[in-house]
């Protein structure tokens, strides 16, 4: 069984500044691995996913993540931040081969603030 | 396309009550989840299905049953809603790819 953990529950950070939002994941497999972003009152829609091949992966909205696979990271990078990023961040992780079932863990999420 | 659609999008019901929620996918995907987000606990599997006709558990399924009929519409029944189930819930539909599209959510309150 996987496990996501997202250090940290909410991140505040100004315009303009850049922000990293850090996801570790525990699993005895390999894995895949997704962001997703949840607009308020919205359902989740898929940023960016790592499935095989480089190790950068780049999504929507100017937002990449790196995996590295020794420290079993994904963190979530974006240079430069603008008001309409706030939102909330799952970071997701799949087993490679899970069968046909293709489920998903999630973490518990990081609050995205983005101050004026 | 409309994408994954869920029906109602708010409802309140007293504990004891039934209710049924709908999901309907217009992409011809085989596979569909029922999730359920509480604050600081992100998203929690409740049961998935893998193609019409088939349904199985996923993390939290106590309390909940769901049929999926035709390939379309994945439905999650609540027969004795109690307060513990008061949330929001998410339907999701993939293809053969590992990516999951999300309905816009309902958002249930049992009281």
């Amino acid at each position: 069984a996987q496990s996501v953990t997202q250090l940290d529950s909410q991140v505040p950070v100004f315009e303009e500044a850049p922000v990293e939002l850090r996801c570790n994941y525990s699993s005895s497999v390999s894995v895949y691995l997704f962001w997703y972003v949840q607009y308020p009152n919205q359902g989740l829609q898929l940023l960016l996913k790592y499935l095989s091949g480089s190790t950068l992966v780049k999504g929507i909205n100017g937002f990449e993540a790196e995996f590295n696979k020794s420290q079993t990271s994904f963190h979530l990078r974006k240079p430069s931040v603008h008001i309409s990023d706030t939102a909330e961040y799952f970071c997701a992780v799949s087993d490679v081969g899970s069968g046909s079932a293709r489920q998903l863990t999630f973490g518990s999420g990081t609050q995205l603030t983005v101050l004026p | 396309n409309a994408g994954v659609t869920q029906t109602p999008k708010f409802r309140v019901l007293k504990t004891g009550q039934s209710m049924t929620l709908l999901c309907a996918q217009d992409m011809n995907h085989e596979y569909m989840y029922w999730y359920r987000q509480d604050p600081g606990m992100g998203l929690r599997l409740i049961h998935y299905s893998v193609g019409e006709g088939t349904t199985a558990k996923g993390e939290v399924p106590d309390g909940y049953n769901v049929s999926r009929l035709k390939k379309q519409n994945f439905l999650l029944g609540l027969e004795s809603a109690a307060p513990s189930q008061t949330s929001v819930y998410f339907c999701a539909s993939s293809h053969r790819s590992y990516e999951q599209y999300f309905g816009p959510g309902t958002r249930l309150t049992v009281t």
